[in-house]
C-alpha cells in the first residue's frame, strides 16, 4: 500500500513548455485533488474530482487541466508553464464526502524559468 | 468566496512554553480539520472536529471547534522540538473540498 504517489518530485520547466505532474492512489478514494503551496498563502485548490469522469475547478485553476480516467490516477497537466507557476503542488485523495480527511502525496517542487 | 484565515503566520517559543494557533472561517463550516507539516514535508493529518463547541485532546494537544462553527483554536502544551513544524487548519463548508488557512509556523527553541 504506497498511499498517494506523485512524480516526479523535482522539475525545472522553461517559460512556455508544458509538461505533467503524475499523482497515483492505491486506497480506491474516490475523491482526489492537486492543491499548490506557495509562501505565506497556504494550499490552495487547483482542480479535483469526486471520481471516475468527474472533474471541476477549484480556488486557482488558470493554466492548468486534470482529467479522470480510472480511480487510481489524477494527473495535473500545466499548458504552457510561467514563471508564476513555480510552486510545490500536492497532489491529495480521500473518500468522498466532506468529513473525510485527506492523504496528501510527498509533494512536486516545480521551477519555472 | 470561503477564506479561512488563520493566525499568527508565525511563532517563535521557547521550548516548555505554551503555543496557540486561531483559525477563522468567513462561513459556517460543516467540519473544521487539522494538519500539520513539517519543514520539507507534507501536510498530515491531526484531528477532525465536526460538533460545535467540540473539544478534543491528543496528549499536550488541544483542539477546539467554536460554537458557531466559524472558529478553532489549537494549543500545544510545554512544546518541544518536534512540535516544529506548520500547523494549517481546513474548513469544508459542506462540499467535498476543505479550504486551507495560510498557516502557523512554529519553531522551539530548546
Amino acid at each position: 500500500n504506497a498511499g498517494v504517489t506523485q512524480t516526479p518530485k523535482f522539475q525545472v520547466l522553461k517559460t512556455g513548455q508544458s509538461m505533467t505532474l503524475q499523482c497515483a492512489q492505491d486506497m480506491n478514494h474516490e475523491y482526489m485533488s492537486w492543491y499548490r503551496q506557495d509562501p505565506g498563502m497556504g494550499l490552495r485548490l487547483i482542480h479535483y474530482s469526486v471520481g471516475a469522469g468527474i472533474t471541476d475547478q477549484g480556488e486557482v485553476p488558470n493554466g492548468y487541466n486534470v482529467s479522470r480516467s480510472t480511480t487510481e490516477d489524477f494527473p495535473l497537466r500545466l499548458l504552457s508553464a510561467a514563471p508564476s507557476q513555480t510552486s510545490v503542488y500536492f497532489c491529495a485523495s480521500g473518500l468522498a464526502g466532506p468529513e473525510n480527511t485527506i492523504y496528501f502525496g510527498e509533494g512536486s517542487w516545480l521551477t519555472v524559468v | 468566496g470561503q477564506q479561512v484565515m488563520q493566525i499568527p503566520q508565525y511563532q517563535h517559543v521557547q521550548e516548555g512554553e505554551d503555543f496557540t494557533t486561531y483559525c477563522n472561517s468567513s462561513t459556517t463550516l460543516s467540519n473544521i480539520q487539522w494538519y500539520k507539516q513539517r519543514p520539507g514535508g507534507h501536510p498530515v493529518f491531526l484531528i477532525q472536529l465536526v460538533k460545535s463547541g467540540e473539544v478534543k485532546k491528543q496528549k499536550r494537544l488541544t483542539f477546539q471547534f467554536g460554537e458557531a462553527k466559524k472558529n478553532s483554536s489549537l494549543h500545544i502544551t510545554a512544546t518541544q522540538t518536534t512540535d516544529v513544524g506548520t500547523y494549517f487548519c481546513a474548513g469544508s463548508p459542506g462540499a467535498n473540498n476543505l479550504f486551507f488557512g495560510t498557516g502557523t509556523r512554529l519553531t522551539v527553541i530548546p
